[in-house]
């Protein structure tokens, strides 16, 4: 089973950040937070990953809580390509990863 | 640079029938992963290889088994196919895919079973 929670779907206005929560009470201290994006009928696409400390790419930021239970994905200017489910995933092993049913982000115009 | 192909696009099958599905990961990459994804189920995960070897394997029935050749390329297959394996494979690959690395996934091989 997954090891987080997830809101079933948000909605987020075009060129505003969108902020995207993630619980993940039972972390445990190797575990790294995964986000992945996947857009209708097309492969998951890798965002953003982090063990302790915040993260920022190109894509998106990454904000863990000082207890690791939680996380926020930050997408900053949030496009209409941006629509898409959005996975939160704990583990500590990349080649086996537990998708849970994910976030439905709709940037509406 | 390229990045994950998988072969075909799109298959049907018929029931009792088995399928042969390839990915080929980012030139480089060692370790490949196998997902199935339906509407009902979700992304679940059925095995990762590394270096030809299976590492981790997911709670999938013996149908379905794969191997990995030495040049990190990957096939996976279902034999006496059955209604319920229609769904989307998918096929991810990562340089070491160990903790601090990230998988690309290819776009997946649609398989229908009649």
């Amino acid at each position: 089973d997954a090891k987080t929670t997830q809101p079933p779907s948000m909605d987020c206005a075009e060129g505003r950040a969108a902020n995207l929560p993630c619980n993940h009470s039972t972390i445990s201290g190797n575990e790294y937070v995964y986000w992945y994006r996947q857009i209708h009928s097309q492969g998951p696409q890798y965002i953003i990953h982090g063990l302790k400390n915040n993260e920022t790419n190109e894509m998106a930021s990454l904000i863990i809580t000082e207890d690791r239970k939680s996380s926020t994905l930050i997408l900053p200017h949030a496009t209409l390509r941006d629509t898409a489910v959005y996975y939160c995933i704990v583990g500590s092993n990349t080649g086996k990863l537990i998708f849970g049913q994910g976030t439905t982000l709709q940037v509406k115009p | 640079k390229a990045g994950v192909t998988q072969t075909p696009r799109y298959l049907i099958k018929t029931r009792g029938q088995q399928v042969t599905l390839s990915c080929s990961p980012i030139s480089g990459h060692r370790s490949v992963s196998w997902y199935q994804q339906t509407p009902g189920q979700g992304l679940q995960f059925l095995f990762e290889y590394f270096s030809e070897t299976q590492r981790n394997k997911g709670n999938f029935p013996g149908r379905f088994s794969g191997r990995q050749f030495s040049n990190s390329r990957s096939e996976m297959n279902v034999s006496t196919l059955e209604l319920g394996d229609s769904a989307l494979y998918l096929c991810a690959s990562s340089l070491q895919g160990g903790p601090n690395y990230g998988y690309t996934f290819g776009s997946g091989t649609r398989l229908t079973v009649v």
